[in-house]
C-alpha cells in the first residue's frame, strides 16, 4: 500500500527491556513525525525529522527515548529500559514537506510494558 | 497544561441530524487548526482545516467554524451518517513557530445511531 506503515502493530514487553518501533513513511515524504497517545489522552508530539536530521526532539520524554531515520525513509524509535508509564500507542506520520503540509498517520504500535 | 481542549469525551446523535464537536484553545499563537478522524486500530486521518484568517471552511458535509476572540472552534457534520462514528481530534499549529508540531486535544467519540 501507499500509506504509512508501522511495525509491530502490538508489542508486549517486560519492564526494563529495550524496544524498537519501526515506521515506513510514504515514499517521497521528507518530513516524518513520531507521536504517542497514552490512554485517555490526546496525541503528544515526540520528534520531527526533516530528511535524516531531527531539528526538533523536544517532545522526547526522557533520555531513554531516541530515534533515527536513514535514507530519508525508514525511522526507528527506540525506548531503553522501558517503564510502565511508557505504555501507549506510538504513532508515526509523514508529510511531503515540513510546515503546514498535511500529516499522514500510520496505524500505530500499541506498546504494553508489564 | 492542555493548550487544546475538547471538553466532551463523547457525543451521540441520530442519523440525519447535525453533529457539533467543540474545541477550545488557550495559546493565542495558534493560527491554523485541523480536525482529524480516527477509527479503532487505525491512525488519524485528516478531515478539514481552517486558517485564522477565515471564520468558516466548508467541505461537503463538514464545516469548521472558528471564533478567534473566544478561542473556540467547532466542527459541524450534517447530515450525520453511521459511518461518521469515530473519535474526532482537534489539533492546532502555530505557523510562526514550530509550524510542523500539531498540538492535539483528547478527542471526542462520536456515535451516530441508525
Amino acid at each position: 500500500g501507499a500509506g504509512v506503515s508501522q511495525s509491530p502493530s502490538n508489542k508486549v514487553t517486560e519492564k526494563g527491556k529495550d524496544v524498537e518501533l519501526r515506521c515506513d513513511p510514504i515514499s517521497g515524504h521528507t518530513a516524518l513525525y513520531w507521536y504517542r497517545q497514552r490512554l485517555g489522552q490526546g496525541l503528544e508530539f515526540l520528534i520531527y525529522f526533516q530528511g535524516n536530521s531531527a531539528p526538533d526532539k523536544s517532545g522526547l520524554p526522557s533520555d531513554r527515548f531516541s530515534a533515527e531515520r536513514t535514507g530519508e525513509s525508514v525511522s526507528t524509535l527506540t525506548i531503553q529500559r522501558t517503564q510502565q508509564e511508557d505504555s501507549a500507542v506510538y504513532l508515526c506520520a509523514s508529510s511531503l514537506a515540513g510546515g503546514l503540509g498535511e500529516q499522514y498517520f500510520g496505524p500505530g504500535t500499541r506498546l504494553t510494558v508489564t | 497544561d492542555q493548550q487544546v481542549k475538547q471538553n466532551s469525551p463523547s457525543l451521540s446523535v441520530q442519523e440525519g441530524r447535525i453533529s457539533i464537536l467543540n474545541c477550545d484553545y488557550t495559546n493565542s499563537m495558534f493560527d491554523y487548526f485541523l480536525w482529524y478522524k480516527k477509527y479503532p486500530a487505525e491512525g488519524p486521518t485528516f478531515l478539514i482545516s481552517i486558517s485564522s484568517i477565515k471564520d468558516k471552511n466548508e467541505d461537503g458535509r463538514f464545516t469548521v467554524f472558528l471564533n478567534k476572540s473566544a478561542k473556540h472552534l467547532s466542527l459541524h457534520i450534517v447530515p450525520s451518517q453511521p459511518g461518521d462514528s469515530a473519535v474526532y481530534f482537534c489539533a492546532a499549529i502555530s505557523s510562526g513557530g514550530s509550524n510542523y508540531k500539531l498540538t492535539f486535544g483528547k478527542g471526542t467519540l462520536l456515535t451516530v445511531n441508525p
